[in-house]
């Protein structure tokens, strides 16, 4: 089945400071990946969505120079959490998908980031 | 835009038990709808989904059905066992588009 990988599983870092997430599809080729932001005991907000070779689409609301997604190749999509926060701490998930090619590749996430922010 | 309701937001059963969470759609367009487990500190996995063009799909000790005219559809989970305790989210979406989650359900088995 569809793999979806997520690195890192989780990462600290200073106030301040940048923090770069990769999502790789390992065994298709995702045209469309998105980014989603979850906190404690809720659910998964949808913050953007990334399409290979095109700039990406924010949610409303979503800073888009806060988030930068870069969607370069169709395995590869990354998610930079600039000058970050203690605001931006939570888990980040990301789902990769192509379109037209059903949806149990469609949607298939990866296993998170907890991002904590000191 | 699509709205997505589930309930309950907390589901304690006894082991052997059977346990059902329902969702609420509002866009009627939406025709695909995915079942998500979630355990602590994991990204959600997908479980079981069904698409609008069927009323009902089963899996094992897992089954979804469907209402269209009402909007509604339900996760079952029969024989439950402790491993199934987790965070259960529903979800719907027209064809290939974004997924819009339901607020999620704490399933809790007790042996």
């Amino acid at each position: 089945g569809a793999v979806v990988s997520q690195h890192p599983s989780w990462v600290i870092c200073k106030s301040g400071t940048s923090v770069k997430i990769e999502c790789r599809s390992l065994d298709f080729q995702a045209t469309t990946m998105f980014w989603y932001r979850q906190f404690p005991k809720q659910s998964l907000m949808l913050m953007a969505t990334s399409n290979e070779g095109s700039k990406a689409t924010y949610e409303q609301g979503v800073e888009k120079d806060k988030f930068l997604i870069n969607h370069a190749s169709l395995t590869l999509s990354t998610l930079t959490v600039t000058s970050a926060h203690p605001e931006d701490s939570s888990f980040y998930i990301c789902s990769a998908g192509a379109p037209g090619t059903g949806p149990a590749v469609g949607y298939t996430f990866g296993s998170g980031t907890r991002l904590t922010v000191v | 835009g699509e709205n997505v309701e589930q309930h309950p937001s907390t589901l304690s059963v006894q082991e052997g038990d059977s346990a059902v969470i329902k969702c609420t759609y509002s866009d009627s367009a939406s025709n695909y709808f995915p079942w998500y487990k979630q355990e602590l500190g994991k990204g959600p996995q997908l479980i079981i989904d069904i698409r609008s063009n069927v009323g009902e799909k089963k899996d094992q000790r897992i089954a979804v059905t469907l209402n269209k005219t009402a909007k509604h559809f339900s996760l079952h989970i029969t024989e439950t066992q402790p491993e199934d305790s987790a965070v259960y989210f529903c979800a719907a979406s027209k064809d290939t588009d974004k997924l819009i989650f339901g607020t999620g359900t704490r399933l809790q088995v007790f042996p």
